[in-house]
């Protein structure tokens, strides 16, 4: 399994611009998370679905942000307009849900992240 | 409610010495505390995880302690060796919180760790 993959890999923008970041899950994993990293807040769940449908966006700071899933393999986290204080790794991860009654399995698989600079 | 604190920043120890990462949390709804691995350039990758009904768990060098009663929790790293050096951050979830409740996998700041050779 190729795992979890982001694109791009760096992106560089300056302030005002729209991004868009990528992310491809694990075939048949049924969870999908986006998390931003920074030297000062650590890493931050943004938002997160299942089965394609947002869950929970109360970690999504502004308007700006915004995410969908529009199918099982393809999510994307777009910020418009950037500021430079968005500068960060965003990272996608995927899970697969657990049996029984639990309702996620254990196991967080992350990308490699997306290195965002807003100048 | 739902931070876990993380201690300490950073840590150098050198090659065979012993590495202590510790953490503490609030919720005592959490039931599942996982440690994961961060190398440069690289995603967060799953390292060693514990459940709250058994105070250790060991794989390998890798050690879990784990208080409930103090609700602390600490990695151990055995013989450090340099390949350990990255960022270890420890992290805390309900695993059986229903979906539509949100806010899973709460992470630590995160310890650089540096083993020197």
């Amino acid at each position: 399994d190729a795992g979890v993959i982001q694109s791009p890999r760096h992106e560089v923008t300056e302030m005002g611009q729209e991004v868009t970041l990528r992310c491809k899950p694990i075939s048949g994993h049924d969870y999908l998370f986006w998390y931003r990293q920074t030297m000062m807040r650590g890493l931050e769940l943004l938002i997160y679905f299942n089965n394609n449908v947002p869950i929970d966006d109360s970690g999504m700071p502004e308007d700006r942000f915004s995410a969908k899933m529009p199918n099982a393999s393809f999510s994307t986290l777009k910020i418009q307009p950037s500021e430079p204080r968005d500068s960060a790794v965003y990272f996608c991860a995927s899970s697969l849900s657990g049996t029984g009654e639990r309702r996620m399995s254990e196991k967080l698989f992350f990308g490699s992240g997306t290195q965002l600079s807003v100048l | 409610q739902q931070q876990v604190k993380q201690s300490p920043q950073s840590l150098i120890v050198q090659k065979g010495g012993i590495s202590i990462i510790n953490c503490a949390y609030e919720n005592t709804a959490f039931d599942y505390f996982p440690w994961y691995q961060q190398f440069p350039g690289k995603g967060p990758a799953l390292l060693i995880a514990i459940r709250p009904d058994v105070s250790e768990k060991k794989e390998g060098r890798f050690t879990i302690s784990f208080n409930k009663s103090a609700k602390q929790f600490s990695l151990h790293i055995m013989d450090s060796q340099p390949g350990d050096s990255a960022t270890y951050f420890c992290a805390a979830n309900e695993l059986g919180r229903l979906i539509r409740y949100g806010q899973n996998f709460v992470f630590g700041p995160g310890t650089r760790l540096s083993v020197l050779p």
